[in-house]
């Protein structure tokens, strides 16, 4: 167990609709990054928080968006969804860097999404 | 472009004997590298990590060896156990000493032979 929780496990909806993804980081975690893992293009980074605010940009679509809360949770918004949103979202945490910090990312056990 | 690339989509190896797994990558900007270990329907599990200041760092059974020159990296595993068959993704960081967004590549899967 990393000590990272993702809701729902599982979510199934339709086209056009909207979703959100939440995560808590471990305890004492100041960063939150999200990841996208499909089938064709393998895990990639989506976006990452540190303390609140947004530190870094990965391969995130417009039509999705992020914000971290003053709790240090996380959630992901995916709205306008298409059939290709479907894959896994996994959100991991880190303490911070620098500090001697080796970086290294826990992982949370995903959200699997399906798009119908 | 795949700035990490696993060239390997599998591996086999016999229990007791060392695992090898190999990475590449293009980006002569990272300079952290890791390497994380996956069980089907948990999410990536870390293993190891190394900075480019090095080329090596082991723990336990686990050793990285990072050539800056080639731009690879391996992982040794020995002896390799049962309990190391899963999914091994190796990624890259650029200078946010690994704490930023990861560069992944798409995976090694590793089977232990009894």
């Amino acid at each position: 167990d990393s000590g990272v929780t993702q809701t729902p496990k599982h979510l199934i909806t339709a086209t056009g609709q909207r979703v959100t993804l939440r995560c808590s980081p471990r305890s004492g975690d100041l960063s939150v990054y999200w990841y996208q893992q499909s089938l064709d293009q393998g895990l990639q980074f989506l976006i990452q928080y540190y303390n609140g605010e947004e530190r870094a940009k990965g391969n995130i679509l417009e039509r999705f968006s992020a914000q971290q809360f003053p709790d240090l949770h996380s959630e992901l918004n995916l709205s306008s969804l298409e059939l290709g949103d479907s894959a896994l979202y996994f959100c991991a945490s880190s303490v911070a860097f620098g500090a001697g910090g080796l970086g290294e990312q826990f992982f949370g056990p995903g959200t699997r999404l399906t798009v119908l | 472009d795949q700035q990490v690339k696993q060239n390997s989509p599998s591996l086999s190896v016999q229990e007791g004997r060392i695992s090898i797994l190999n990475c590449d990558y293009t980006n002569s900007m990272f300079d952290y590298f890791l390497w994380y270990k996956k069980y089907p329907a948990e999410g990536p599990t870390f293993l190891i990590s190394i900075s480019s200041i090095k080329d090596k760092n082991e723990d336990g059974r686990f050793t990285v060896f990072l050539n800056k020159s080639a731009k690879h990296l391996s992982l040794h595993i020995v002896p390799s156990q049962p309990g190391d068959s899963a999914v091994y993704f190796c990624a890259a960081s650029g200078s946010g000493g690994g704490a930023d967004g990861l560069t992944f590549g798409k995976g090694t899967h590793l089977i232990i032979q009894p």
